[in-house]
């Protein structure tokens, strides 16, 4: 067991650029979680998946962003048409629903700055 | 809105001291999990522990225990025997709603420091 891994760890662009990050959860778990983490903040909620079924998306989550997660497994966020209030730590976290206590992991984030 | 409050941005204590790092929060469910998390400088954040709120008995991990006062919807983090490794931010944690999404809604966090 790897952990949850992320790539990249980090990510300069110019405003206007789209970006894309993936996240590779723990290999049994079901469920994976998009946060945000400004600095001097705690982590904020973009989305989560249950398998490949993305059900619940924040309302952080303008309409720039995308997110997938095509065969259940890894997944993908993408931010199009960058500003620079979108810098800051994007953190991804896996869990294994099973009907019981749930705990999430997370990987180091990708952290983004937009120039 | 379910928030999570902790109150003291910064911490600091000598190694080998034990200090405690307060946390409140709001739910309207009878039955949660509370998380503490811990975050190093530049590194990944890790659960440090977990506490079942049906669960009378507070949760021990270790160096680090809980004060879990469930009527006060306080959860406290008590690390014993500090040791440099600790510094890092803290956050608290907890699902808002069950049986759904179990989103995490985390405080601002504590930045702890260990002095030697």
């Amino acid at each position: 067991d790897t952990g949850v891994s992320q790539n990249p760890r980090h990510k300069i662009t110019k405003r206007g650029q789209n970006v894309t990050f993936r996240c590779d959860p723990i290999s049994e778990h079901n469920r994976l979680y998009w946060y945000r983490q400004t600095l001097g903040q705690g982590p904020e909620f973009l989305t989560y998946f249950q398998n490949e079924a993305q059900l619940e998306k924040s309302r952080l989550l303008s309409d720039r962003f995308s997110a997938e997660r095509p065969k259940g497994s890894f997944s993908t966020l993408e931010i199009q048409r960058t500003e620079q209030g979108d810098s800051a730590m994007y953190l991804c976290a896996s869990s294994l629903n099973s009907g019981g206590a749930e705990t999430q992991y997370f990987g180091p984030g990708t952290r983004l700055l937009v120039l | 809105a379910q928030t999570v409050t902790q109150s003291q941005p910064e911490m600091s204590v000598q190694e080998a001291e034990t200090v405690t790092l307060s946390c409140t929060y709001d739910t309207s469910e009878s039955d949660y999990y509370l998380f503490w998390y811990k975050q190093p400088p530049s590194r990944q954040m890790i659960l440090v522990i977990r506490q079942e709120a049906y669960k009378q008995q507070n949760a021990t991990e270790n160096r680090f225990s809980v004060n879990f006062q469930k009527a006060a919807k306080s959860f406290s983090l008590k690390i014993s025997d500090s040791q440099l490794g600790d510094a890092a931010m803290y956050f608290c944690a907890y699902p808002p709603t069950q049986g759904g999404s179990e989103k995490l809604v985390f405080g601002k966090g504590t930045k702890l420091t260990v002095n030697p």
